[in-house]
């Protein structure tokens, strides 16, 4: 099965903390790519990331940092010293082949972060 | 740059009523797809197109029909509402000239079906 698992359904933090959100994928195909988008209150959804399945270095990105390991299929993204504004709904997607040779994308169910001043 | 267009933003319909959500994008891009968003479970792919004339069955398709005449425009429509398709729709579109090329979203058209 081709699956994305967001087990945190929704994670509350005081401004300034660090809180990770949590991404486990499953797939069978050896070349895959994993994204994270955001979803502010606002409704539209932002790409924030990718990573394929190559590439196993963390990246990191001003107080955005993830962390993807294919021994445990997880791509966990670590937010630092969080913000009000990071307040959001985070989905993480697979993005897998099929049959016909094209692509489909498999997202999480997302999870809340509010961040609280 | 418009990007990813999607109209209405809001609509309300009465069960059995039809209507077509539009979704336009002015990057060129060949691959566009409809998304809808329900509470707990994320985002579930309907249809998708991976260029003008070529159109395919995602996740939950029932009840919905596309078509894409242009690579511009993929509209999704529902013939005859139900409550059950009372959600959030989101059209994304990508390019498929790169490999690792992310989805681009509209900012979502909101439906509810009385």
């Amino acid at each position: 099965a081709q699956k994305v698992t967001q087990a945190q359904t929704e994670i509350s933090v005081v401004e300034k903390e660090d809180v990770t959100l949590d991404c486990v994928y499953e797939t069978r195909d050896t070349t895959y790519y994993l994204f994270w988008y955001k979803q502010p209150p606002s409704g539209e959804l932002v790409f924030l990331i990718r990573r394929n399945s190559f590439d196993e270095q963390n990246e990191i990105s001003g107080r955005y940092s993830w962390n993807f390991q294919k021994s445990t299929s997880s791509f966990n993204f670590t937010i630092t010293a969080s913000q009000v504004v990071d307040s959001a709904v985070y989905f993480c997607a697979l993005r897998k082949g099929t049959t016909s040779g094209t692509y489909k994308y498999i997202f999480g169910t997302g999870t809340r972060l509010k961040v609280l001043a | 740059n418009a990007g990813v267009t999607q109209t209405p933003k809001f609509q309300v319909l009465k069960t059995g009523q039809s209507m077509t959500l539009q979704c336009a994008q002015d990057m060129n891009h060949e691959y566009m797809s409809w998304y809808r968003q329900d509470p707990g479970m994320g985002l579930r792919l309907i249809h998708y197109s991976v260029g003008a004339g070529i159109t395919d069955q995602g996740e939950v398709p029932n009840g919905y029909n596309v078509s894409r005449s242009t690579t511009e425009d993929f509209p999704l429509r529902l013939l005859s509402a139900a409550p059950s398709q009372t959600s959030v729709y989101f059209c994304a579109s990508r390019t498929q000239s790169s490999y690792n090329s992310p989805l681009h979203f509209g900012n979502g058209t909101r439906l509810t079906v009385t």
